[in-house]
């Protein structure tokens, strides 16, 4: 089973400022099967981006999703206060096989 | 408008069964593969179970193999989780996900809480 390891477990930022989140796999991951969620409070989780860095439809351009093997990124350019939230990893594997990881939550400073 | 409402959640005891509904609208349900994925208290994801569009594939993460089982009713576009023998870890919020391709959950319902507890 392939973990996902996501950091920093949490990071405080003020409105305005650069967002970079990681998400590194235990072994090599297909660009193609790694997603990226958004789950504020409440709330259900939204995909924001998925094959690692295509933006889901209606998220701002403000974020992008890169990486590739074992590294991937998901960086928010310039905050929102309403990007403030939880963020979760997910890749595919075959059998099929879900797996998360156990998430980045971005909170304001 | 893409609608997703889960329900049938609630208490129930150690050794205990509960079977989850999801209702779906906005889209054409029998096109997709469906899912439920769970969320511990104040923890993260676990995909839980996924289903066919025809429902003639099923596939479960093994702490759930044997006593949860995956359904759908494309006529009444409805997903269900019948879970059986439920364990206190089981507690979590439910959700169903639409999979428009395998390899993601595109869209999530609301959730319904299932709490597991003497």
């Amino acid at each position: 089973e392939i973990v996902l390891t996501q950091s920093p477990g949490t990071l405080s930022l003020s409105p305005g400022e650069r967002a970079t989140l990681s998400c590194r796999a235990s072994q090599s991951v297909s660009s193609s099967y790694l997603a990226w969620y958004q789950q504020k409070p409440g709330q259900a989780p939204r995909l924001l981006i998925y094959g690692a860095s295509s933006r889901a439809t209606g998220i701002p351009d403000r974020f992008s999703g890169s990486g590739s093997g074992t590294d991937f990124t998901l960086t928010i350019s310039r905050l929102e206060p309403e990007d403030f939230a939880v963020y979760y990893c997910q890749q595919y594997g075959s059998s099929p096989e879900y797996t998360f990881g156990q998430g980045t939550k971005l909170e304001i400073k | 408008e893409v609608q997703l409402v889960e329900s049938g959640g609630g208490l129930v005891q150690p050794g205990g069964s509960l079977r989850l509904s999801c209702a779906a609208s906005g889209f054409t349900f029998s096109s997709y593969w469906m899912s439920w994925v769970r969320q511990a208290p104040g923890k993260g994801l676990e995909w839980v179970a996924n289903i066919k569009q025809d429902g003639s594939e099923k596939y479960y993460v093994d702490s759930v193999k044997g006593r949860f089982t995956i359904s759908r009713d494309n006529a009444k576009n409805s997903l269900y989780l019948q879970m059986n023998s439920l364990r206190a870890e089981d507690t979590a919020v439910y959700y169903c996900a639409i999979q428009k391709t395998v390899t993601l959950f595109d869209y999530w319902g609301q959730g319904t809480l299932v709490t597991v507890s003497s």
